[in-house]
């Protein structure tokens, strides 16, 4: 399993961009890069995902670097409902058995600020 | 709202017992996987089914169970429980089984076991 490695806290002012990185050196070239968001104890939300290239949605952009290594989630203009933990997994599946899991690790606590 | 529903929301009760957890999927969602969240694990992964058939296992204990029904509502049943089964599970669902599916979560089930 590719494991990744986050910032344990970040900050970031209202309306601002927040970067969060994320490495994960070992990933393997069809495994996927997922982003997950969970707001103080609700259920995990899905964000985005990405092999290789950028990736844009309503929610967030989605930065892979060319070597793969490394990634990070951008919100564009971050609010204080933005405030969560953010889960960066690099996705585990069993192709053959048509199965998965997500694999959390601790995430980076993203606080915005007023 | 991702469309997942689970009851109850709360749950209070003795160790030793048996409790039953539900979920039901998103609309055409055939996949359904259950999570458990506690202080010091973090969220982990017990379980996948897909269409009635059990596809992926974590480290679930024997003292639970799952299952997934034809209507495709999914039950996981813990027995015997412990202060250490108190956590927030969360229940999961996909259209697909395979990695290629991102997972939808809902609102989680919190076990109290005093």
């Amino acid at each position: 399993d590719a494991k990744t490695t986050q910032p344990t806290s970040m900050d970031c002012a209202e309306g601002r961009a927040a970067n969060l990185p994320c490495n994960h050196s070992t990933i393997s070239g069809n495994e996927y890069v997922y982003w997950y968001r969970q707001i103080h104890s609700q259920g995990p939300q899905y964000i985005i995902h990405g092999l290789k290239n950028n990736e844009t949605n309503e929610m967030a952009s989605l930065i892979i670097t060319e070597d793969r290594k490394s990634s990070t989630l951008i919100l564009p203009h971050a609010t204080l409902r933005d405030t969560a933990v953010y889960y960066c997994i690099v996705r585990v599946g069993i192709i053959i058995q048509g199965a998965q899991k997500l694999v959390f690790g601790q995430g980076t606590r993203l606080t915005i600020n007023p | 709202d991702s469309g997942v529903t689970q009851t109850p929301k709360h749950l209070i009760t003795a160790t030793g017992q048996r409790v039953t957890l539900r979920c039901s999927p998103r609309s055409g969602d055939l996949s359904v996987y259950w999570y458990q969240q506690s202080l010091d694990q973090g969220l982990q992964f017990l379980i996948q089914y897909y269409n009635g058939e059990e596809r992926a296992k974590g480290n679930i204990l024997e003292r639970f169970s799952a299952q997934q029904f034809p209507d495709l509502h999914s039950e996981l049943n813990l027995s015997s429980l412990e202060l250490g089964d108190s956590a927030l599970y969360f229940c999961a669902s996909s259209v697909g089984a395979g990695t290629e599916y991102e997972q939808y979560f809902g609102p989680g089930t919190r076990l109290t076991v005093t």
